[in-house]
């Protein structure tokens, strides 16, 4: 069975950091691209970064382009999302999602509040 | 950036009534497009692939159809279980993926 398993989010004070993981399981994890997609409280849904299987191509909206960094561990079976630079607008339910065809498999979402 | 307009916003149907919801798309996204439902409180799933593609488990009442940049997502002989948030999706080429601003699902 499929698992990805978001961890690490937070209260955290703007302008701080914060670095997201999402545990996978259930799949060969090296051989799929994954995402960072967010949905702030009560709003849509809103991708963020992808990055792919041997992390050779990386992506981020320009909304988080410059603050925050996409990366993999592919012997760990784990994503991350580094996020620097924290505003009110980055608060929200952060899912991580392994790509094919769509978003096939999403976690269960870690929830960042970025807030004084 | 390819931008994806969803109608529409709020949508209240009675049970077994068929139920359309639209996703207009920027530009030619050649069927690389995908359908999710949201229910309160849970992470999104897949219900639709490649515009017209169901994925695994999801209930036949559910069909997506389109092209270009026109697609659709149908819901025949609605259920109450599929009181929910749909989402549209683009896949098209290379990111940035964007999604559309979803259709809220209500029973009358």
């Amino acid at each position: 069975e499929v698992q990805l398993v978001e961890s690490g989010g937070g209260l955290v004070q703007p302008g701080r950091s914060l670095k997201l993981s999402c545990l996978a399981s259930g799949f060969t994890f090296s051989n799929y691209g994954m995402n960072w997609i967010r949905q702030a409280p009560g709003k849509g849904l809103e991708w963020v970064a992808s990055i792919s299987s041997s992390s050779s191509y990386i992506y981020y909206a320009d909304t988080v382009k410059g603050r925050f960094t996409i990366s993999r561990d592919n012997a760990k079976n784990t994503l991350y999302l580094q996020m620097t630079s924290l505003r009110s607008e980055d608060t929200a339910l952060y899912y991580c999602a392994r790509q094919s065809l769509g978003f096939a498999y999403w976690g269960q979402g870690t929830l960042v509040t970025v807030s004084s | 950036d390819i931008q994806m307009t969803q109608s529409p916003a709020s949508l209240s149907a009675s049970l077994g009534e068929t139920v359309t919801i639209e996703c207009l798309a920027s530009e030619d996204i050649y069927s690389n497009l995908a359908w999710y439902q949201q229910k309160p409180g849970k992470s999104p799933q897949l219900l639709i692939y490649y515009a017209n593609s169901l994925n695994d488990g999801v209930p036949s009442r559910f069909s997506g159809s389109g092209s270009g940049t026109q697609y659709s997502l149908k819901i025949n002989s609605l259920q109450s279980e599929d009181v929910s948030i749909y989402f549209c999706q683009q896949n098209y080429d290379s990111p940035p993926w964007t999604f559309g601003g979803g259709t809220k699902l209500e029973l009358k």
